[in-house]
């Protein structure tokens, strides 16, 4: 069974910066995309960016272009998502979610259980 | 940039069909798929590329395109599908986008 398990719940000050970790496990992580989504208290889902499992490509939502990072780590299947310059706005609970292609498109499959970030002074 | 649009809320008796709708420019020539989204919970997909439902998902839950849009159905609801349903498709750019979910209500 595929497993994404996302590090832990982080409180932080406005102007911080945040990193959270999504473990994948029992699939070969390099044939596949990470994606990152939020869900802010009250509000809908809201897609952050990709990345390529096999070579670090990415694609950023436009509206995170330039304060968030993906990054992985294939010899620990991890992918990581930073943000910086944190503002209240940002509380919310960030996911991962892999890729599954299928044909000329694809769909979140699995997810991980969630991570809340809350940012408060 | 590339929207999807929901109505905010459906309402449905127990046992009677529900039809969520998305809406978007040029949406019949992309592939849509329907994510369940419970308090709590992380979502999970219910319909990907705009008809096949994943194994595990009941045969209640199906998908239809037309046009400019998306429906997801589900019939015979139960109480346990009482949840926010969001659309999502990806744009031109290889971004995805989600419409602004709909909470179903099973009353």
């Amino acid at each position: 069974q595929v497993h994404l398990v996302q590090s832990g719940a982080e409180v932080k000050r406005p102007g911080a910066s945040v990193k959270v970790s999504c473990r994948a496990s029992n699939y070969s992580f390099p044939i596949f995309g990470m994606n990152w989504v939020r869900q802010a208290p009250g509000q809908g889902l809201e897609w952050m960016g990709w990345i390529s499992g096999y070579n670090g490509n990415t694609n950023y939502a436009q509206k995170f272009q330039g304060r968030v990072t993906m990054t992985t780590d294939t010899s620990t299947s991890t992918a990581y998502m930073e943000m910086r310059s944190l503002r209240s706005d940002d509380t919310a609970v960030y996911y991962c979610a892999r890729t599954k292609y299928y044909e000329s498109s694809g769909y979140f499959d699995y997810w991980g259980q969630g991570t809340l970030v809350t940012v408060s002074s | 940039s590339y929207e999807l649009t929901q109505s905010p809320s459906v309402s449905v008796s127990p046992g009677q069909t529900a039809s969520i709708t998305c809406s978007g420019g040029k949406l019949g020539d992309k592939y849509v798929c329907w994510y369940q989204k419970k308090p709590g919970q992380s979502p999970v997909v219910v319909i990907y590329h705009d008809t096949k439902r994943p194994s595990g998902i009941p045969e209640r839950f199906s998908g239809s395109s037309s046009g400019n849009t998306a429906t997801l159905t589900i019939s015979g609801t139960q109480p346990m599908d009482e949840a926010d349903y969001y659309c999502q498709a990806w744009d031109s750019s290889s971004a995805s986008v989600f419409g602004g979910g709909t909470k179903l209500t099973v009353l």
